[in-house]
């Protein structure tokens, strides 16, 4: 299992402004991923946060917008850029770790970071 | 990009009654994985189901994968106060691939 913690848990922002937010895992881990979830709905993939190199984006999410850092197997932080009120949303961290014979790895989430813009 | 689709959206029923959520896809999924979420939490992990027609039992929770491995249910027997909450499904988005997809979202609310 893992434990993942992020800060802050909660944030008030105004328009045009950037915010960084922090994931910390309690032990090392290959595959870290940012999620966003929009009010009521479910879980969007932003990007997988690779050690050492560039983030891997999905479509309809770019570098420059959210810039991703993992400089280690512990830690990654997500900056959401020139915010604007469509930005609001909870920001999820997840982890990868284990195997699950046969299937799939198992995969935690941090308790989110709540991001209002206003 | 595989997708998945949950029944009903939004359910509210009352202590006591059963209930089952669905999860489907058009496509073959290689293992299928349900979460709960409550508010102001991330997403945890409730179970995964690997093998087509394999039924799993959490307490009063029971997971079913579908035979063909493109749909999934879960069922609640006598819903309480805390089973409320969202209810995830997700699987991998291409077979082997450690990316999920997620379904919408089944939003549970048992009233006491």
């Amino acid at each position: 299992s893992a434990v993942i913690s992020q800060k802050p848990s909660r944030d008030i922002c105004q328009r045009g402004t950037s915010l960084t937010i922090q994931c910390q895992v309690d032990s090392q881990v290959t595959m870290m991923f940012w999620y966003r979830q929009q009010p009521g709905q479910s879980l969007t993939l932003i990007a997988t946060a690779n050690q050492g190199s560039e983030a891997t984006y999905e479509s309809g999410f770019v570098i420059d917008k959210f810039p991703i850092s993992r400089p280690n197997l512990t830690f990654s932080t997500l900056t959401v850029s020139n915010m604007s009120p469509e930005d609001s949303s909870i920001y999820l961290c997840s982890v990868q770790t284990g195997y699950l014979k046969g299937a799939l790895y198992e995969q935690y989430f941090g308790p989110g970071t709540r991001l209002t813009v206003t | 990009t595989q997708l998945l689709e949950q029944s009903p959206q939004f359910l509210s029923i009352q202590e006591g009654e059963n209930l089952t959520v669905y999860c489907n896809s058009s496509s073959v999924f290689s293992s299928l994985q349900w979460y709960r979420q409550e508010p102001g939490e991330g997403p945890v992990l409730l179970v995964t189901v690997v093998t087509g027609g394999e039924v799993k039992k959490l307490k009063r929770l029971t997971f079913q994968f579908g035979d063909a491995r493109k749909d999934s249910s879960l069922h609640i027997t006598a819903a309480q106060p805390g089973d409320t909450g969202l209810y995830l499904c997700a699987g991998p988005q291409i077979q082997g691939a450690q990316k999920l997809v997620f379904g919408q979202g089944t939003r549970l609310t048992i009233n006491p």
